[in-house]
């Protein structure tokens, strides 16, 4: 079957690093895509990995292990705006992207 | 319009009564597709189509339908609604590539079935 798993929630402090991680078991692989979507709100896309490796982008940045079936989101400079859920998603073999339940941050002052 | 849009933001529905919700989108995307969001649970594809005038089944179709007509409208119905489809409705688009499928989600549809 297909899964991805990531934590249910996390608490971390302003100003400091936080990262999220994601596993996942699918069949077939088109990338990894990390959403983050506050509460009410709809998901909003945020990073994109189908190599192997670190992308950057700002504040955020998304790595991802394919061998392993393992991205992680890491989120410096924590500000109070980033309490979120962090959704991730991975394309399957039909390009069909597969979600995990998501990972509620809770930035603490 | 730029972007998605949905209609209605929210509703409350007796069981048993028929309902669409209806989503529409002005960036030309080939792909367009319809979600669930339940409380911890990830989002579930419940219909979708990648191209106008076609349609597919997705994780969780049982009780809606879909039609695409055209490139911008892509309205779910509700058949004969029951308690157990309250949820949080979210249509998205994408350009529908076949290795870079970021998809664009509407404000979605809060719906309660009482």
């Amino acid at each position: 079957g297909q899964n991805i798993d990531q934590p249910t929630e996390m608490t971390a402090t302003e100003g400091a690093i936080v990262q999220i991680n994601c596993t996942y078991q699918t069949s077939g692989f088109n990338g990894l895509f990390w959403y983050q979507q506050h509460a009410g709100e709809a998901p909003t896309f945020l990073s994109y990995n189908v190599l192997d490796g670190l992308e950057e982008k700002g504040r955020f940045s998304s790595f991802l292990s394919r061998s392993k079936g393992y991205s992680y989101l890491l989120l410096k400079e924590l500000q109070m705006k980033d309490s979120a859920s962090y959704l991730c998603a991975v394309g399957d073999s039909n390009y069909q992207l597969i979600w995990g339940a998501g990972t509620k941050l809770i930035i603490k002052p | 319009i730029a972007g998605i849009t949905q209609a209605p933001t929210s509703q409350i529905l007796a069981a048993g009564r028929r309902m669409t919700l209806r989503c529409t989108q002005d960036m030309r995307h080939n792909a367009m597709y319809w979600y669930r969001q339940d409380l911890g649970l990830g989002l579930r594809l419940i219909h979708y189509s990648n191209t106008a005038g076609t349609t597919g089944k997705g994780e969780v179709p049982d009780g809606y339908s879909v039609s695409r007509a055209n490139t911008d409208d892509f309205p779910l119905t509700l058949a004969s609604a029951v308690p157990s489809q309250t949820s949080v409705y979210f249509c998205a688009s994408s350009d529908g590539g076949a290795d870079y499928n970021e998809q664009f989600f509407g404000p979605g549809t809060r719906l309660t079935v009482l």
